[in-house]
């Protein structure tokens, strides 16, 4: 079993829809999470830190829930710019830069 | 203009051969690492350091090697005993204060072994 799973996708919805995407990590130690975008062929960007207690960033959720061991994210809204694959990344310790772990990521294609 | 640049952007290279790629951030972060990244598939580190003269082998350190010699920059030595290294390679770096330590990256290296 992977480290850090994520929904296979793709994920292909229409402009406006409301998608929402799972993450699930196997290490209880994760401390630190986070979702990036990686647009074709570009390197992965941040999108947004995950916090325990969830975060919102204009039309992007994210949660986290220690006890199931996943994270997810939720756009609402979706936009045609919001194409692009996500990445989630779950690291153990707050300071042990080397056990970042990344998903294989999940592709969103948001259609007129 | 703070940020991380590798370079080249593309590179080819004989089987058989050493190549390296540049790192180089301006972010007066003290880690880095290596990532490569194949079509359709998340990201795995090679190596990383968190301070300069020291660095640690990540998942997949075989027939690849690294030094840290400024704070600015870490190199990426793909040698020949990388048995397939044609994919795309990734440098970040990251502040180790604080609790969320999260990754900057720079816009990559695509090598191809012809």
């Amino acid at each position: 079993r992977k480290e850090v799973e994520q929904d296979p996708g793709p994920f292909n919805v229409p402009e406006g829809a409301t998608v929402a995407f799972n993450c699930t990590y196997s290490n209880s130690a994760s401390q630190s999470f986070f979702w990036y975008r990686q647009d074709c062929r570009k390197e992965p960007k941040l999108l947004m830190s995950v916090y325990s207690s969830g975060n919102e960033d204009g039309r992007f959720t994210a949660q986290l829930n220690r006890a199931s061991q996943y994270i997810s994210l939720l756009i609402r809204d979706s936009k045609l710019s919001d194409s692009a694959t996500y990445l989630c990344v779950v690291i153990v310790g707050n300071t042990n830069a080397g056990k970042s772990t990344f998903g294989d990521g999940t592709t969103l294609t948001v259609k007129p | 203009d703070g940020g991380i640049t590798q370079s080249p952007k593309y590179l080819f290279r004989k089987e058989g051969q050493n190549v390296t790629l540049s790192c180089e951030q301006n972010l007066n972060h003290d880690a880095m690492y290596w990532y490569r990244q194949d079509p359709g598939q998340g990201l795995r580190l090679i190596y990383y350091s968190q301070i300069v003269n020291d660095f640690q082998k990540g998942d997949i350190a075989e027939g690849y090697s690294v030094s840290r010699e400024k704070k600015e920059s870490f190199p990426l030595t793909v040698t020949s005993a990388q048995k397939n290294p044609t994919a795309f390679y990734l440098c970040a770096s990251s502040s180790l204060a604080g609790s969320y330590n999260e990754q900057f990256f720079g816009p990559g290296t695509r090598l191809t072994v012809l």
